[in-house]
């Protein structure tokens, strides 16, 4: 199985602060990697899928990068309602797997 | 609107069976292939199980292989999960997902279901 390993898995920032989440990858996925946010008590939303391809309706604060086995989620001016857990997921090969995870909280 | 709606959780004793469906609506589901993914309490994301557009193909997570089994009824527009001889650990709230793809890596999970929980105890 394809593991996903997520950093930093918890991140204290301030709004208007710029943050990244990086995702390894154990092997090769090109970029079939995508990436959501997950509010408490809710279901995840899709934000980026292809590594860097916004989802339309997504604000633009938000951009992917990355190919191989090291991505990159990038939130830029980070407002109030970006705080939530962010996750990566690879759909190279079957298992399709997830990070652990990285929860965004407030300074 | 494209939409997901899951029904049937609920609490279940170990070694039980319960059945999850998920309705979709605002789309065509026949022309879509689906998933379930999983969620334990305070836990990650853990894919479950993926069905082909018509129900040919089927893949499942070695932790569920051969106890759980995910099929469709299109004409209904219905998903469904049937889990059989639960274990705690399969305590989680399940989503359904509609799976995209397209050419190159172009491959998503989008919409999510709202989720329904499953609790397995004794």
């Amino acid at each position: 199985d394809i593991q996903l390993t997520q950093s930093p898995s918890f991140l204290s920032a301030s709004v208007g602060d710029r943050v990244t989440i990086t995702c390894r990858a154990s092997q090769d996925i090109s970029s079939y990697l995508a990436w959501y946010e997950q509010k408490q008590g809710k279901a995840p939303k899709l934000l980026i899928y292809a590594a860097s391809t916004l989802l339309s309706g997504v604000p633009s604060r938000f951009s992917g990068s990355g190919s191989g086995t090291e991505f990159t989620l990038t939130i830029n001016t980070l407002q109030p309602e970006d705080f939530a857990t962010y996750y990566c997921q690879q759909l190279s090969t079957y298992p399709i797997t997830f990070g652990q995870g990285t929860r965004l909280d407030i300074k | 609107q494209v939409q997901l709606v899951e029904s049937g959780g609920g609490g279940v004793q170990p070694g039980r069976s319960l059945r999850l469906s998920c309705t979709a609506s605002g789309f065509i589901s026949s022309s879509y292939a689906m998933q379930w993914v999983r969620q334990a309490p305070g836990k990650g994301l853990e894919w479950v199980a993926y069905i082909s557009y018509d129900g040919s193909n089927k893949y499942y997570a070695e932790s569920v292989k051969g106890r759980f089994t995910i099929s469709r009824d299109n004409p209904k527009n219905t998903l469904y999960l049937q889990m059989d001889s639960l274990r705690t650990e399969d305590t989680a709230v399940y989503y359904c997902v509609r799976y995209n793809y397209g050419s190159g890596s172009y491959r998503w999970f989008d919409p999510w279901g709202q989720g329904t929980l499953v609790t397995v105890s004794s």
